[in-house]
């Protein structure tokens, strides 16, 4: 079963800033949060993942709370080609661990 | 450079028969993973393959096998086809040894009749 709780659906205004909220409450210490997205009909993509600290890259950045039960994935400015299903997974940061998907959040952005 | 690509796109079949989905990993990935996502679920882990061997499995019946080639491509194959294993079809690869983040193909959308 997934070990993250995040809310079924969110909406935001295009331009605005989209925050994903994930909770997970039983993360052990040797755990990353990673997210993935999923737009209609297509394969799921990487957007960013970590441990403990704050994570920026190109595409979005991730605020873990400092006892890391909770997270938050920050769209700055969304478009409509951000509107997607949202995955918050933790997994050990070790090559061949299988991700475990939940049902994630669904994004719609809107003009 | 190609990303993971696979084949067929679309596939129907009837209730019974087997099916064989394909996987091509992205070029530099030694690791192939397969998932099956139902409709309005999240993608569920089949197994994994690294080394032309199954390396992990998830809660699926023996009825889903998998192969991976030298060449690193995958093969899923499914045997006594039921209604229920009407789904999406993912494959993702990755750099065992690199430990980078999965690249997931568009998938095949498998549907049982």
């Amino acid at each position: 079963d997934a070990k993250t709780t995040q809310p079924p659906s969110m909406d935001c205004a295009e331009g605005r800033a989209a925050n994903l909220p994930c909770n997970h409450s039983t993360i052990s210490g040797n755990e990353y949060v990673y997210w993935y997205r999923q737009i209609h009909s297509q394969g799921p993509q990487y957007i960013i993942h970590g441990l403990k600290n704050n994570e920026t890259n190109e595409m979005a950045s991730l605020i873990i709370t400092e006892d890391r039960k909770s997270s938050t994935l920050i769209l700055p400015h969304a478009t409509l080609r951000d509107t997607a299903v949202y995955y918050c997974i933790v997994r050990v940061d070790q090559a061949g661990t299988a991700l475990i998907f939940g049902k994630g959040t669904t994004l719609s952005v809107s003009s | 450079d190609a990303g993971v690509t696979q084949s067929p796109t679309h596939l129907i079949k009837t209730r019974g028969q087997q099916v064989t989905l394909r996987c091509s990993p992205k070029s530099g990935h030694d690791t192939v993973s397969w998932y099956q996502q139902a409709l309005g679920q999240g993608p569920q882990f089949i197994f994994q393959y690294y080394e032309e061997e199954e390396r992990q499995r998830g809660n699926f019946p023996d009825r889903f096998s998998g192969h991976q080639f030298p060449n690193y491509s995958s093969e899923l194959n499914v045997n006594a086809l039921l209604l229920g294993d009407s789904a999406l079809y993912l494959c993702a690869s990755f750099d065992q040894g690199a430990n980078t983040e999965a690249f997931f193909g568009q998938g095949t959308r498998l549907t049982v009749v």
